[in-house]
């Protein structure tokens, strides 16, 4: 079974430049996540999607960030404009719930650089 | 709210026996879920538990004390390979899947 996939792996950019991810879930995984995750700590919630609908967005920093999943399966996360503190690694996860139990899988992630 | 707490890193021999502590406090339970994650790579799922126990799955066992909102993930006969972070994370209760997790745990395994 194919995993999450995300591209690009890597970016870098400067600072007030624009940026923007891709994510594919797992086939058939109707809820997605964009999680940040700066190094050393853990990953922190941006926003979840069902379908392709906004669950949570409360963690997103919405004056420069924004997402969405129009169809229900692929999603894109934009940074506009970027800042030196949105360095990190930016993962998608989707997931599948059996008997009660919800898990994630992670795809990847982004590793962005903001200079 | 929710915080949860792990070391931030851990050092420990080869064919050894290391225990990995999670504590949490949440506003309800809906379980308490193990991600290791290599440098560079994404979170890989380890465990999930929900009920109070251990739950054994080969060389990794996890438990799980509810009425102490603590954890712990015990990883045998290390191998170099098993070095890597260890997330403990929680799903906000009454949330959906939205998972709030550690800072993670460095874990090194020397020769």
């Amino acid at each position: 079974e194919a995993g999450v996939a995300q591209s690009p792996r890597y970016k870098i950019i400067e600072k007030r430049q624009s940026v923007a991810f891709w994510c594919n879930p797992i086939s058939g995984h109707a809820t997605l996540y964009w999680y940040q995750q700066i190094l050393g700590q853990g990953p922190k919630l941006l926003i979840q999607f069902q379908n392709n609908g906004v669950v949570d967005d409360s963690q997103l920093p919405k004056d420069r960030f924004s997402a969405e999943r129009l169809k229900g399966v692929d999603s894109t996360l934009k940074i506009q404009p970027a800042k030196l503190e949105d360095s990190a690694v930016y993962l998608c996860a989707s997931s599948l719930t059996d008997r009660g139990q919800e898990t994630q899988y992670f795809g990847p992630g982004t590793r962005l650089l903001v200079l | 709210g929710q915080n949860i707490d792990q070391p931030t890193e851990m050092t420990a021999t080869e064919g050894a026996i290391v225990q990995i502590n999670c504590t949490y406090q949440t506003s309800g339970f809906n379980g308490l879920f193990w991600y290791q994650q290599h440098a560079g790579e994404a979170p890989t799922f380890l465990s999930y538990n929900v009920l109070d126990g251990l739950e054994e799955k080969g060389r990794f066992s996890s438990f799980l004390s509810r009425s102490k909102g603590y954890s712990y993930l015990l990883l045998k006969e290390l191998q170099m390979k098993d070095s890597a972070s260890y997330l403990c994370a929680v799903p906000r209760y009454n949330q959906g899947g939205k998972l709030i997790f550690g800072q993670g745990t460095e874990l090194s395994v020397k020769p």
